[in-house]
């Protein structure tokens, strides 16, 4: 079936240090988003990627989509202990009657104070 | 508000037994999901539901059986319980099954199944 791959699956950072989380497909992704699961908590829903290229910031979280919409990565610069937290990417595939939303599995960040 | 609520938060249960799931959104949304949490954190999605109509059935056992009485609830119920149910299950919504919509998560259920 289609999966999206998310790399690491856990990273520890000392607090200052920055942190990227990658995500792949083997195919072409209609769009991908975001999410953020602090400890105990739910998914919240932090931005969507449509464009091909697209770079989009929030303060000090970049994110980017690959050229041929496979790939995307999540880039926190200068990270806080408020960053702690697992960090998903979802994608939509496309193609017809696809309203599947595909979690990558996560990238689990510790944030070392 | 809580905008997407279920209940209960905690749920601990003996093998066997059948147990029920309530989801609940007051965001005028008209798809709502099932999603499986494993200890592992891996989200994976069960079922969906458009304006009370499934649209996504996973290859889930068939002693999860999903019902929506209004396209504001959606409820998971679980018979004849196993251990291999024990997770956290989150509802989730969004404005319609298009592929621009983002997900708005409830606070999750976690099920121990003891």
């Amino acid at each position: 079936g289609q999966q999206v791959m998310q790399i690491p699956q856990y990273q520890h950072v000392q607090e200052g240090e920055d942190f990227t989380t990658y995500c792949n497909s083997s195919t072409t992704l209609s769009n991908i988003q975001w999410y953020k699961q602090r400890p105990g908590g739910h998914p919240v829903f932090l931005i969507q990627l449509v464009k091909s290229g697209e770079v989009k910031k929030q303060k000090r979280l970049t994110f980017q989509f690959g050229e041929a919409k496979k790939n995307s990565s999540l880039h926190i610069t200068a990270t806080q202990t408020t960053d702690v937290g697992t960090y998903f990417c979802a994608g939509f595939f496309t193609g017809a009657g696809s309203y599947q939303l595909t979690f990558g599995k996560g990238t689990k960040l510790s944030v070392i104070p | 508000d809580t905008a997407v609520s279920q209940t209960p938060k905690y749920l601990v249960t003996q093998m066997g037994n059948d147990k029920s799931i309530k989801c609940e959104q007051n965001l005028g949304h008209d798809t709502m999901y099932w999603y499986k949490q494993d200890s592992k954190k891996f989200l994976k999605i069960m079922f969906s539901y458009n304006n009370k109509e499934l649209i996504i059935n996973e290859t889930v056992p068939n002693r999860f059986s999903p019902k929506s009485p209004d396209k504001a609830h959606l409820n998971l119920h679980i018979n004849s319980l196993e251990l291999g149910d024990s997770a956290v299950y989150f509802c989730a919504s969004s404005g319609t099954a298009a592929t621009n919509e983002k997900l708005f998560f409830g606070s999750g259920t976690q099920l121990s199944v003891l």
